[in-house]
């Protein structure tokens, strides 16, 4: 079976510095890689995922995720935050089609000015 | 292409009653997933609907069940209601096939906000 674990359930930053975000997942078999954003009082919004290929994934919003095999991570950072980042963010995994994606249980960034 | 759809946005029940809460699945997607977010367990998988049939169930009581229609729109329900059943409701579509090719990618709708006094 699969797991995520998000390792800070909040973090605090403040406007215009770096932020990473961190998750470590589990799986015996291989699996596609999720980071999703909540705003509130809104659905979730995929902001990029790591399928295969290239382990550093670029998605919107000037994100990034580096996927680490041996260590079984897949960070999310962004090198210079804004306030309208705060919001939670989510990292997931599926086995594909046909399974359940597996959510961790969030993060929730606090940008400050 | 528009979004996935969910209603109603907001609900307020009583104890005992039941719920019927609807989701319609962007355009071409056949599969549904529905959750339930709390601010103490997080985002819970309830089920999955595919062609009408569910593939795949979380951990919830018989309470909880749901269907799902041959144009992809789906029906969660909630029957009895308690207490602990106030929560956002999250449906989420997703391009798949009948087998497990693909990224299982969800596509979320702004959820259902069900309270129960």
């Amino acid at each position: 079976a699969q797991s995520v674990t998000q390792l800070d359930s909040q973090v605090p930053v403040f406007e215009e510095a770096p932020v990473e975000l961190r998750c470590n997942y589990s799986s015996s078999v291989s699996v596609y890689l999720f980071w999703y954003v909540q705003y509130p009082n809104q659905g979730l919004q995929l902001l990029l995922k790591y399928l295969s290929g290239s382990t550093l994934v670029k998605g919107i919003n000037g994100f990034e995720a580096e996927f680490n095999k041996s260590q079984t991570s897949f960070h999310l950072r962004k090198p210079s935050v804004h306030i309208s980042d705060t919001a939670e963010y989510f990292c997931a995994v599926s086995r594909g089609g046909g399974f359940k994606t597996i959510f961790g249980a969030g993060t929730r960034l606090f940008v400050k000015a | 292409k528009a979004g996935v759809t969910q209603t109603p946005r907001y609900l307020i029940k009583t104890r005992g009653q039941q719920v019927t809460l609807s989701c319609s699945p962007i355009s071409g997607h056949r599969s549904v997933s529905w959750y339930q977010q709390t601010p103490g367990q997080g985002l819970q998988f309830l089920f999955e609907y595919f062609s009408e049939t569910q593939r795949n169930k979380g951990n919830f009581p018989g309470r909880f069940s749901g269907r799902q229609f041959s144009n992809s729109r789906s029906e969660m329900n909630v029957s009895t209601l308690e207490l602990g059943d106030s929560a956002l409701y999250l449906c989420a579509s997703s391009v798949a096939t009948s087998g497990t090719s693909g990224d299982n990618e969800q596509f979320f709708g702004p959820g259902t906000r069900l309270t129960v006094l």
